[in-house]
This record gives structure tokens, C-alpha cells and sequence, in this order.
């Protein structure tokens, strides 16, 4: 069965810092992944997707960037945190949307102070 | 306007009571739709998938999809106090990007 590691759970970080937050896919090969970004009492905004290795694209310009440097590896990373980078950060991904639609994973949650 | 539309709530009623829970969308060419759990502090999980207009059934959730008004609807029968949760409806077109549009999610509180 298919099952999506995201790590760390929780995460605290002084502004100005670097960040890298990994997604990892098993069970499965050449899924599309997903990075959303959920904001207290916010919906879902939707950072960036990739539908294969070294293809990402993305949605909102801001001071975070992806990569996928294996088929089942999503990362997200920043070079230098900003206080409007905290929130709760969901890697999914997805097969066959039609059939299964995404599969989140437990979330990271981002503090930066 | 947003794709999809949802009530934040939040939207509290007691235990045992039928919930409805509600999206509007404006595209014409999503043709799949979803509903989300999600509890605090975790992810959001599948909990109904439909495709087109019609109804779904799943124990004590139901589904239902209205094409010709674009709105669509999640039921509770007999809520109990564990579906406390926010619920995210969703919306996808049946294209090449397999990008879901999410609504803002409802606060649904069940009061035992």
C-alpha cells in the first residue's frame, strides 16, 4: 500500500534562517506531488506541484522553492525565513486523481520567530 | 471570485443532529468532487468522492452533486461528537495537471 512520510512534525525557527522540509512517497512510482500551505483559520493554498523529477512548477511567487531530486522525494526549502512563512505545510501527492484524488500527509507545522 | 466557494462557519450542533455542509463552484468543467476531513493539527484525509451530478452514499455520509445549479453537499446523519472537524470540499476538472481546487474548509463542532 501507498504511504507518505513528511518530517519534521513541528519546527520553530528564527527568522532570517534557512529551511527544508521533506515528503517522501512509498508503494508507488511517478506520482505527482504536491506542497500546500494552510494558514490559521485559512483554506488550502497550493505552493507548488511536480509531475516528475526536476519538474516543478509554481503557483504563488514567494520566498520558498521545491525540488524533486528523486521520484518519490518532495522538498520545500527557503534560504532565509520570513515571520509570514509560518503555517501548517502539507506534502500530498497524488496517482490517479480520478480514482483516488490527493493523499496528505501529517503536516509540518512552521513557527518563525 | 473564487473557484470554490464554502462557508468558514464555524457551525456547532448537538450531538445526533443532521449536518449539511455546503460548496458553490463557478467552473463548468470540474467534473470530479470531493470532500476532506481534517482534524486539528492533522492532515486532510479523503472521506467522499463523486463524479458528475448525482448522490453517494457512505454509511452515515452522503454526497450529492448538483451540476445545473454547481453546488455541491456533504450530509451527516446521527453526528456524533467524533466528526468534530474542519471538512474541505474539492473540485477537480479531469485535466493533465491533476490539480484539486479546495475550498476554505467548514468548522463543524458536534456538542455531546
Amino acid at each position: 500500500s501507498q504511504t507518505i512520510h513528511q518530517w519534521p512534525a513541528t519546527l520553530v525557527q528564527p527568522v532570517g534562517s534557512p529551511l527544508s522540509l521533506e515528503c517522501t512517497v512509498e508503494g508507488t512510482s511517478n506520482p505527482n506531488l504536491y506542497w500546500y500551505r494552510q494558514a490559521a483559520g485559512r483554506g488550502l493554498q497550493l505552493l507548488f506541484y511536480s509531475v516528475g523529477i526536476g519538474q516543478i512548477s509554481s503557483e504563488v511567487p514567494q520566498n520558498l522553492s521545491a525540488s524533486r531530486p528523486q521520484d518519490r522525494q518532495f522538498i520545500l526549502s527557503s534560504k532565509k525565513l520570513l515571520l509570514s512563512d509560518s503555517g501548517f505545510y502539507l506534502c500530498a501527492w497524488a496517482g490517479t486523481v480520478a480514482n483516488y484524488g490527493y493523499t496528505f500527509g501529517s503536516g509540518t507545522r512552521l513557527t518563525v520567530v | 471570485q473564487k473557484e470554490v466557494e464554502q462557508d468558514p462557519g464555524p457551525l456547532s450542533v448537538p450531538e445526533g443532529a443532521i449536518v449539511s455542509l455546503n460548496c458553490t463552484y463557478s467552473n463548468s468543467a470540474f467534473q470530479y468532487f470531493m470532500w476532506y476531513r481534517q482534524y486539528s493539527r492533522k492532515g486532510p484525509e479523503l472521506l467522499m468522492y463523486t463524479y458528475s451530478s448525482g448522490n453517494k452514499e457512505d454509511g452515515r455520509f452522503t454526497a450529492q452533486v448538483d451540476k445545473s445549479s454547481k453546488y455541491i453537499s456533504l450530509f451527516i446523519r446521527d453526528s456524533q461528537p467524533s466528526d468534530s472537524a474542519t471538512y474541505l470540499c474539492a473540485a477537480w476538472d479531469g485535466g493533465a495537471t491533476n490539480k484539486l481546487i479546495f475550498g476554505t474548509g467548514t468548522l463543524l463542532a458536534v456538542q455531546p
